[in-house]
């Protein structure tokens, strides 16, 4: 079947626009997370999501990060009024369960660039 | 808190030269450790995990992992080098209760020919 998808793969910005970014993941999936991945670095976590139900948004940098996810399925991480230092790959993956230990399938992911 | 480090930002090796890439890991409980390999401009693809199971874990492409609670260490490896082993490495542990990872700041390998 096919893996997580994610619109746009790339998306370049003004200073204080607002952008939408998506994420398929694999049908049936329970978890969704969201990561970002500065130039260089490894994925650090954002938020993740139980079904529709969001459980953890410890890691969204500031308000205006939010993210949903209505029917379990696909989500969508906004950003409001982005600022240069949101530029990154934003990274989604899902994995069947819940447990800690289920391996995390991830997408593409979304470059983000903004002037 | 659970952390990872990995050592070596950059790691380059002949090809059929052995590939060694170092990860130390940091927790509280008994950790779930991964490994995870990112091709340029692609997401991350699992190669290999360890679980709480055997402590040598075989993965895709023929990567292992040996865990050492003594050490606190997850090393990778694999006997011989290809060219399409250049990529980039990531180690991660799990944490928190739901299992959002927590990643190293990855190795970048070089495959000479």
């Amino acid at each position: 079947g096919a893996g997580v998808s994610q619109s746009p793969r790339y998306k370049v910005a003004k200073r204080g626009q607002d952008v939408a970014l998506r994420c398929d993941p694999i049908s049936g999936h329970v978890s969704l997370f969201w990561y970002q991945q500065a130039l260089g670095q490894g994925p650090e976590f954002l938020t993740y999501f139980q079904n529709e139900a969001q459980l953890d948004k410890s890691g969204l940098p500031s308000d205006r990060f939010f993210a949903e996810r209505p029917e379990g399925s696909v989500s969508t991480l906004k950003i409001q009024r982005t600022q240069q230092e949101d530029s990154a790959v934003y990274l989604c993956a899902s994995s069947l369960g819940t447990r800690a230990q289920e391996t995390q399938y991830f997408g593409p992911g979304t470059r983000l660039l903004v002037l | 808190a659970q952390s990872v480090t990995q050592l070596g930002s950059h790691v380059s090796v002949s090809e059929g030269a052995l590939v060694l890439l170092r990860c130390n890991y940091s927790s509280s409980v008994p950790p779930y450790l991964f490994w995870y390999v990112q091709y340029p401009n692609q997401g991350l693809q699992l190669l290999l995990k360890y679980t709480s199971a055997a402590t040598l874990v075989k993965g895709i492409n023929g990567f292992e992992a040996e865990f050492k609670k003594s050490e606190t260490s997850f090393h990778l490896t694999k006997p011989s080098a290809h060219m399409s082993d250049a990529a980039e490495y990531f180690c991660a542990v799990s944490g928190g209760s739901q299992g959002n990872l927590i990643f190293g700041k990855g190795t970048k390998l070089s495959v000479k020919p």
